[in-house]
């Protein structure tokens, strides 16, 4: 479909492993974010991409969170050293810098579960 | 964190309307109210907007009262399929602006 993509959908990792999500955004939009979700809680923002540069990467929780978009198109955001409180859905988001409603388009996010 | 405050839950009877208040009483002149939605296990999705006048689309109604400090999302008529988590956020029009959530409002729309 025309929509925003993202994989994998579900990932199991084992405390202290690597792990890399990945985002499509749709075709033409600029701006791309990442929210991590926890269960019950709403969206956090993590980072934002427009184009191939990171502007503000304010809510990225610790040094082990590395969010990249080299052609500005799709999106990897790697987790290093991954930990339990690491589980949580990774949301990608995309959107045109003008648009008439600013709307956000959401992928349906990466549930990431650590053991 | 989120400039708006929203009840933790709510329910209503399938076919009623559903009128989901939302408090944004520090809102500044240039940002509007979005409403967007999550059903389980989706990610949100853009419901309206609006600034200061009332806004209707074939989703729902955004009536913003004049002072702008609170609004209220309407669904006319209610069906099992908007049982969803719905989120009331304040910002600017621009698409390089994110959103803040805060807790949302988890509506049950019942049989």
């Amino acid at each position: 479909g025309a929509g925003v993509s993202q994989s994998p959908r579900y990932k199991v990792a084992k405390r202290g492993q690597d792990v890399a999500l990945r985002c499509d955004p749709i075709s033409g939009h600029v701006s791309l974010f990442w929210y991590q979700q926890a269960l019950g809680q709403g969206p956090e923002f993590l980072t934002y991409f427009q184009n191939e540069a990171q502007l503000d990467k304010s809510g990225l929780p610790s040094d082990r969170f590395f969010a990249e978009r080299p052609e500005g198109s799709v999106s990897t955001l790697k987790i290093q050293r991954t930990q339990q409180e690491d589980s949580a859905v990774y949301l990608c988001a995309s959107s045109r810098l003008e648009s008439f409603t600013g709307e956000l388009f959401f992928g349906e996010g990466s549930r990431l579960t650590v053991l | 964190d989120a400039k708006t405050t929203q009840p933790t839950s709510m329910d209503c009877a399938e076919g009623r309307a559903a009128n989901l208040p939302c408090n944004h009483s520090t809102i500044s002149g240039n940002e509007y109210v979005y409403w967007y939605r999550q059903i389980h296990s989706q990610g949100p999705q853009y419901i309206i907007h609006g600034l200061k006048n009332n806004e209707t689309n074939e989703m729902a109604s955004l009536i913003i009262t004049e002072d702008r400090k609170s609004s209220t999302l309407i669904l006319p008529h209610a069906t099992l399929r908007d049982t969803a988590v719905y989120y009331c956020i304040v910002r600017g029009l621009q698409g390089a602006q994110k959103l803040v959530f805060g807790q949302g409002t988890r509506l049950t729309i019942n049989p």
